[in-house]
């Protein structure tokens, strides 16, 4: 069964630093993509990044690019997110997802939440 | 590439056909994928591809259409299909979702 699990949300200060983790299970790691979608309250869902298999590729939304880092180890089947220079905007539920890159994300997590407050 | 959903909520019942659309802003061919989340639960990929069934999602869910504009069709609303629904292109970076559709209970 697949599972993805996200942790490492919490309570941050606007310019803080969070490191979010997503433990996978159930299939091959390795041979996916990967991506975190986020959905601030009250609003949309917000794709945030993804990473190729190897690593070798990662994209991010316009509003994250240079605070933001995708990474992944694919012997620990683990996806992350390095957050800094935390904003309020950027307070919301993270997702990862399993990313079958045209053809969308079949397996999510269950999300794990970020508040960014003084 | 903006995704325009419409409407943005709807009332409807039990049983009801209910259709969704939504706009791209430029042609992203079929990269066009159909997600249904329910509050506290992970988003549920329905349609990918613009038409093709997800596995073990009930057949009354399809979508249609190609280039800028789609469709995603509930033939016969059921009570567990009260949700929101967003499509999302997968054409091009930044990836991006629809605003989402409410489907309520009327």
């Amino acid at each position: 069964e697949v599972q993805l699990v996200e942790s490492g949300g919490g309570l941050v200060q606007p310019g803080g630093s969070l490191r979010l983790s997503c433990a996978a299970s159930g299939f091959t790691f390795g041979s996916y993509w990967m991506t975190w979608v986020r959905q601030a309250p009250g609003k949309g869902l917000e794709w945030v990044a993804n990473i190729k298999q190897d690593g070798g590729e990662k994209y991010y939304v316009d509003s994250v690019k240079g605070r933001f880092t995708i990474s992944r180890h694919n012997a620990k089947n683990s996806l992350y997110l390095q957050m800094s220079g935390l904003r309020a905007e950027d307070t919301a539920v993270y997702y990862c997802a399993r990313d079958t890159y045209y053809y969308g994300y079949d397996y999510w997590g269950q999300g794990t939440p970020v508040t960014v407050s003084s | 590439i903006q995704m325009t959903q419409s409407p943005s909520s709807l009332s409807a019942s039990v049983g009801d056909r209910v259709t969704i659309t939504c706009r791209a802003s430029q042609s992203i061919s079929s990269y066009l994928n159909w997600y249904q989340h329910k509050p506290g639960k992970a988003p549920k990929l329905l349609i990918y591809s613009a038409s093709s069934l997800q596995s073990g999602v009930p057949s009354r869910f399809s979508g249609s259409g190609s280039g800028t504009d789609f469709t995603l069709t509930i033939s016969s609303l059921q009570p567990e299909d009260f949700a929101i629904y967003y499509c999302q292109q997968s054409y091009s970076t930044p990836l991006t979702f629809g605003g989402g559709t409410k489907v309520e209970i009327k």
